[in-house]
């Protein structure tokens, strides 16, 4: 199994659609984090947490919201989808701050 | 707040050529350094980090970096590259609580 599980892989949405991407981490680490991956544009940091009750905004997290269930699984929704949230979206995990991240596979979301 | 300036949007260059890649950061004070690799449809995956010590890194798969801190940069270097170093290379740079800051890539084209 990976040690960071995100579903689903593809998803295509219709605008104003409420969604969630779900991610789950095998590592036992504290620190979770939501990129999202935009052509040219590289990675932007959407939402991060460093424990179950500790929840941060990242630079663009306008849009969306996070829940972090548990160490293992944090989740990020889209209340309410627009067609400029259409990205690849990573989730990722770290030990702490002087580690590499470890990433998952990436949800491609198309908001039409 | 911090940015990660990659130089280099495109390269392409042929097999067994020399390879680096330019990465500068604006934070002047203590600071993580990582370069991340994203092959074509994958997620990314660490190459390398400077955390403290010995500012030349050597990474995975031949590479490597060296941190200079008096330029605030940290520029990915390869020998000799091989076709299947195809990619998108990520500078990423940590210098507090928050989650990394990536650059916005290079997309590194070798031909055979």
């Amino acid at each position: 199994d990976a040690d960071v599980t995100q579903t689903p892989r593809n998803r295509i949405t219709k605008t104003g659609k409420r969604i969630m991407l779900e991610c789950s981490q095998t590592k036992g680490h504290d620190r979770m984090y939501w990129y999202r991956q935009d052509p040219g544009l590289g990675l932007r940091l959407i939402y991060y947490s460093f424990d179950v009750k500790d929840i941060n905004k990242g630079e663009i997290s306008d849009g969306y919201s996070v829940s972090r269930q548990a160490q293992a699984k944090f989740s990020l929704s889209l209340e309410s989808a627009i067609p400029n949230q259409t990205a690849l979206y990573f989730c990722a995990t770290s030990r702490d701050r002087g580690y590499g991240y470890t990433f998952g596979s990436g949800t491609r979301l198309t908001v039409v | 707040a911090q940015s990660v300036s990659q130089h280099n949007h495109h390269v392409i260059l042929s097999e067994a050529a020399s390879l680096e890649l330019g990465c500068n950061y604006s934070y002047g004070g203590t600071v993580n350094l990582f370069w991340y690799v994203q092959y074509p449809g994958q997620h990314l995956q660490l190459l390398l980090k400077y955390f403290s010590g010995d500012p030349l890194v050597k990474g995975i798969k031949g590479f490597e970096a060296e941190f200079i801190k008096s330029k605030f940069s940290f520029n990915l270097r390869k020998p000799s590259v091989q076709w299947s170093d195809t990619a998108e290379y990520f500078c990423a740079v940590n210098e507090g609580a928050d989650g990394l800051t990536f650059g916005k890539g290079t997309h590194l084209i070798i031909q055979p």
